[in-house]
């Protein structure tokens, strides 16, 4: 029964590599994020979707990029992987977009560490 | 653009003690609020939030947090800390004009002392 989920947990890869991370909500939510956490515990949104829309794109390298199949799924491609992004990366989904005022459900995270 | 700063990086209390997180926003009127937890290895989970309405908002596991518009401030409160309490804790702000688009404070650290 769990809300939002994120695979894989961990991900370890080198330098150069293309991963993807995969996020899925049951929640029935319309609206799907990405929010990228440094090592100091900043959390910084990257993307949102909304019904498989594209409405938040913060300053993020172009060879991050996400793809909505369907507005339960919101998964996350990125390329020649640098050390730079080793972060943890949340996932979270929202009821709809009313302007900022949603309470967002987060999932449990997904390690990643580029070497 | 909304900005929100939480100005104590790290806050120590002992279990019992009564705890204050600090929270300023920067908004051009009035936002919403939000109070995030994060248990170490967890994602973040809701606490309170503050639409409208009531300025002292409660929120679940004995949290509360106080809407102070004059302050900009958005303080989280607890009379009586419990050691499951350590964690770090996310003021967010979102504009009621932006869509869907929060805003997370830099986090504060607490632990707290047997």
């Amino acid at each position: 029964d769990t809300a939002v989920s994120q695979t894989p947990k961990y991900l370890v890869t080198q330098m150069g590599n293309d991963k993807s991370i995969k996020c899925e909500q049951n929640l029935g939510h319309d609206t799907m994020y990405w929010y990228k956490q440094d090592s100091k515990k900043f959390l910084k949104i990257m993307f949102s979707y909304n019904n498989k829309e594209l409405i938040i794109n913060e300053t993020v390298p172009n060879r991050f990029s996400p793809k909505s199949p369907d507005k339960a799924h919101l998964n996350l491609h990125i390329n020649s992987l640098e050390l730079g992004d080793s972060a943890v990366y949340f996932c979270a989904s929202s009821q709809e977009r009313t302007g900022g005022g949603e309470t967002q459900y987060f999932g449990p995270g997904t390690r990643l560490l580029v070497l | 653009a909304q900005s929100v700063t939480q100005p104590d990086i790290h806050i120590t209390v002992s279990e019992g003690a009564s705890l204050e997180l600090r929270c300023n926003y920067s908004y051009g009127a009035t936002p919403y609020l939000f109070w995030y937890v994060q248990s170490p290895g967890q994602g973040l989970q809701l606490l309170l939030k503050y639409f409208s309405g009531d300025t002292l908002v409660q929120g679940i596991k004995g949290f509360e947090a106080e809407f102070k518009r004059s302050q900009s401030s958005f303080n989280l409160r607890k009379p009586s800390v419990h050691w499951s309490d350590a964690a770090e804790y996310f003021c967010a702000v979102g504009a009621r004009t932006n869509a869907g688009k929060s805003t997370f404070g830099d986090g504060t650290t607490l632990t707290v002392k047997p």
